[in-house]
């Protein structure tokens, strides 16, 4: 059974750098059929996606958040990752990653992970 | 972007009664729709997509229907373990935008 766990840490100051990881495990992210995402929702608000990667590092991103995330990929280690920077309070939200699978020849997303709870305060 | 409403927000079924869930794209999305469960503390689970096929191992209970801007999710007899958030999710236009409603809480009547 696929299983995605998102990693970082709880609490960002202000102004810093937000870094989390997704490890996948009963899976291969280095799979050609799948790309992996990172999701966000913010607290009273609907989720909204980030960005996505392909195992070979192609990638895209949600054009409407603004150029301050990254997204990477570690198929030595099975995991990605997302970096943050210039964190504001507007950041804090529940990230989740997740799986998208080519399902009637378009990108589905179906599998997540738990979610993990950022939130960001000095 | 296209938006995704979500109605009712608040839908309050008694079990083994039928519960009907809307979606409305703001423009066209074709069938490029799924449904989302989430239940507090867990992942979100995929339900249904292609606006209307259902995943692997959803119960025959969950139906999906609609095309283009109007969707509908149906629960043909609401079980204890349907009471959760569902949400809709537009994906016609990835990798540019995809899209999630607001969620619609189906609680116990």
């Amino acid at each position: 059974q696929l299983q995605l766990q998102e990693s970082g840490p709880g609490l960002v100051k202000p102004s810093g750098t937000l870094s989390l990881t997704c490890t996948v495990s009963g899976g291969s992210i280095s799979s050609s059929l799948y790309y992996w995402g990172w999701f966000r929702q913010p607290p009273g608000r609907r989720l909204e996606w980030i960005a996505s990667i392909f195992y070979t590092g192609s990638n895209y991103y949600n054009p409407s958040l603004g150029g301050r995330f990254t997204i990477s990929v570690d198929p030595s280690k099975n995991h990605f990752s997302l970096e943050l920077n210039s964190v504001t309070a507007t950041d804090t939200a529940l990230y989740y990653c997740a799986r998208l699978a080519l399902l009637s020849s378009r990108r589905v997303i179906d599998y997540w992970g738990q979610g993990t709870l950022v939130t960001v305060s000095s | 972007e296209i938006v995704m409403t979500q109605s009712p927000a608040t839908l309050s079924v008694s079990p083994g009664e039928r519960a009907t869930l809307s979606c409305r794209a703001s423009q066209s999305v074709s069938s490029n729709l799924a449904w989302y469960q989430q239940k507090p503390g867990q992942a979100p689970r995929l339900l249904i997509y292609g606006a209307s096929t259902r995943a692997t191992g959803i119960p025959a209970r969950f139906s999906g229907s609609g095309s283009g801007t109007d969707f509908t999710l149906t629960i043909s007899s609401l079980q204890s373990e349907d009471f959760a958030v569902y949400y809709c999710h537009q994906y016609n236009m990835w990798p540019v935008s995809i899209t999630f409603g607001q969620g619609t809480r189906l609680e116990i009547k």
